[in-house]
C-alpha cells in the first residue's frame, strides 16, 4: 500500500495569508496526485488533479506542485470560504488518501 | 448537472449485511469515460477508498479487506451498489459514492452527499 502523509495536521491562518500544505507519499507516485477540500457535513470537493491541474470552477488562488514523493498545495490570499479540511489522494497504485489538514481561522 | 445520491439503512446490526445504493442522475452510468466508486470516512481512519466499478461490470477493490465487499452496477436503473457482509463496529462510517473520469485509478470529480451508517445492536 502507498501511504500518504500530510503536514501539518492543523494550520492556523488569517484571511489574506498564503498557506502551504505538504503531502508525502511512501513511494513514488509520479504525478498521480489530487487535492480535495472538505467542509463539515459535506463531501470532499476535487480542487486539483495530476498535481497541478485545477478542476473547472476552482479559483486560481489554489495551486499545486511536486513530483514523485513530495507535493504541495498552496492557497494564496486565503478567503473566508477556504477555511476547511484539505486532503491529498494518490492514484498511482490503487487509491489512498492523506490524513487531512485542517485550515482554521487564527 | 450530474448528481449522485446514496441510499441505504442508517443502522445495521453487527454480523449482518450492509447494502447501499448510489443513484446517478443528470448523466448516464453507462458512460465510456467514467468509473463509479465507493469511499468511506471515519474519524479514526479518515477517507478510505473501498471499490470502483465500470458500467460493463469490471470491478476494482481495495486490496485490504476485500472478501466482505461486493460492488455491482445496474445500468437499467442508473445505479451502482455496495454490499458489506458480516459488519462490525469498524464499518461504522459515512459512505460516499463518487465518479472518477478516465480510469478507476483516478481522482473523484463528483461525489454524493454521503450517508452515515452505524453498526450497533
Amino acid at each position: 500500500d502507498i501511504q500518504m502523509t500530510q503536514s501539518p495536521s492543523t494550520l492556523s491562518a488569517s484571511v489574506g495569508d498564503t498557506v502551504t500544505i505538504t503531502c508525502r507519499a511512501s513511494q513514488s507516485i509520479s504525478r498521480w496526485l489530487a487535492w480535495y477540500q472538505q467542509k463539515p457535513g459535506k463531501a470532499p470537493k476535487l480542487l486539483i488533479y495530476k498535481v497541478s491541474n485545477l478542476q473547472a470552477g476552482v479559483p486560481s488562488r489554489f495551486s499545486g506542485s511536486g513530483f514523485g514523493t513530495e507535493f504541495t498545495l498552496s492557497i494564496s490570499s486565503l478567503q473566508p470560504d477556504d477555511f476547511a479540511t484539505y486532503y491529498c489522494q494518490q492514484y498511482n497504485s490503487y487509491l489512498t488518501f492523506g490524513g487531512g489538514t485542517k485550515v482554521e481561522i487564527k | 448537472q450530474l448528481q449522485l445520491r446514496e441510499s441505504g439503512p442508517g443502522l445495521v446490526k453487527p454480523s449482518e449485511t450492509l447494502s447501499l445504493t448510489c443513484t446517478v442522475s443528470g448523466g448516464s452510468i453507462s458512460s465510456d469515460s467514467h468509473y463509479w466508486g465507493w469511499i468511506r470516512q471515519t474519524p479514526g481512519k479518515g477517507l478510505e477508498w473501498i471499490a470502483s466499478i465500470y458500467y460493463r461490470g469490471n470491478t476494482y477493490y481495495n486490496p485490504s479487506p476485500t472478501s466482505r465487499i461486493t460492488i455491482s452496477v445496474d445500468t437499467s436503473k442508473n445505479q451502482f451498489s455496495l454490499t458489506v457482509t458480516s459488519v462490525t463496529a469498524a464499518d461504522t462510517a459515512i459512505y460516499f459514492c463518487a465518479r472518477s473520469s478516465g480510469s478507476w485509478e483516478d481522482a473523484f470529480d463528483s461525489w454524493g452527499q454521503g450517508t452515515l451508517v452505524t453498526v450497533s445492536s
